[in-house]
């Protein structure tokens, strides 16, 4: 089966501190890749999207210069939580899916990154 | 706006039980609807798809069923067992474009 992974599982870092999370499709192309916050007993909220070689398009009220995807390779995208702050303390998960993000395809999920911010 | 609810957040069963769970969803113009599971602190796992033109998928001891016009769904778990205990969600895909808005999911624990 299709399998995502993300790096790192868990990351605890300072107030002000920037963070990567990679997202990587192991086994397929992944055209379109999708990053979502999940916080305690609450939704996947969805982020952004993006397609390999184009800008992200991010969902209203999500700033995307705190959030800098890249979508450089149909394997691997990254979020960068930019100046990260204790609210930005959650659970992101990302999917990636083989198809463009005209008409539905599968989207395959990733474990998730723990991202504590002190 | 598309909102979805899933009743109930919680719920506890001996194992064995037959168990409903239930998602409902405010805007019917829906492509397709999923159910997932979330294990504690992990990612996601579909179980079942269900494209707007369909009004069930099965799975093994899993059934999903589809009433669009209502907005509405229901995953069906058979002879629950302990294995089962996680967090079941659903998500429509109201755009087309595999956009999925999820609801807060149904939090399962099966007892032994």
């Amino acid at each position: 089966g299709a399998v995502v992974s993300q790096h790192p599982s868990r990351v605890i870092c300072k107030s002000g501190t920037s963070v990567k999370i990679e997202c990587r499709s192991l086994d397929f192309q992944a055209t379109t890749m999708f990053w979502y916050r999940q916080f305690p007993k609450q939704s996947l909220m969805l982020m952004a999207t993006s397609n390999e070689g184009s800008k992200a398009t991010y969902e209203q009220g999500v700033e995307k210069d705190k959030f800098l995807i890249n979508h450089a390779s149909l394997t691997l995208s990254t979020l960068t939580v930019t100046s990260a702050h204790p609210e930005d303390s959650s659970f992101y998960i990302c999917s990636a899916s083989p198809g463009t993000s005209g008409g539905y395809n599968e989207q395959f999920f990733g474990p998730g990154t723990r991202l504590t911010v002190l | 706006k598309q909102e979805v609810t899933q009743i109930p957040a919680a719920l506890s069963v001996p194992e064995g039980e037959n168990l409903v769970l239930n998602c409902s969803f405010t805007d019917s113009a829906i492509y397709n609807l999923q159910w997932f599971r979330q294990d504690p602190g992990k990612g996601l796992t579909s179980l079942l798809l269900i494209q707007s033109s369909q009004r069930e998928q099965t799975s093994g001891r899993l059934n999903a069923s589809l009433d669009k016009s209502s907005g509405r769904s229901t995953l069906y778990i058979a002879a629950s067992q302990p294995g089962d205990s996680a967090t079941y969600l659903c998500a429509v895909d109201g755009s087309g474009y595999s956009t999925l808005t999820f609801g807060k999911g149904t939090m399962l624990l099966v007892s032994p």
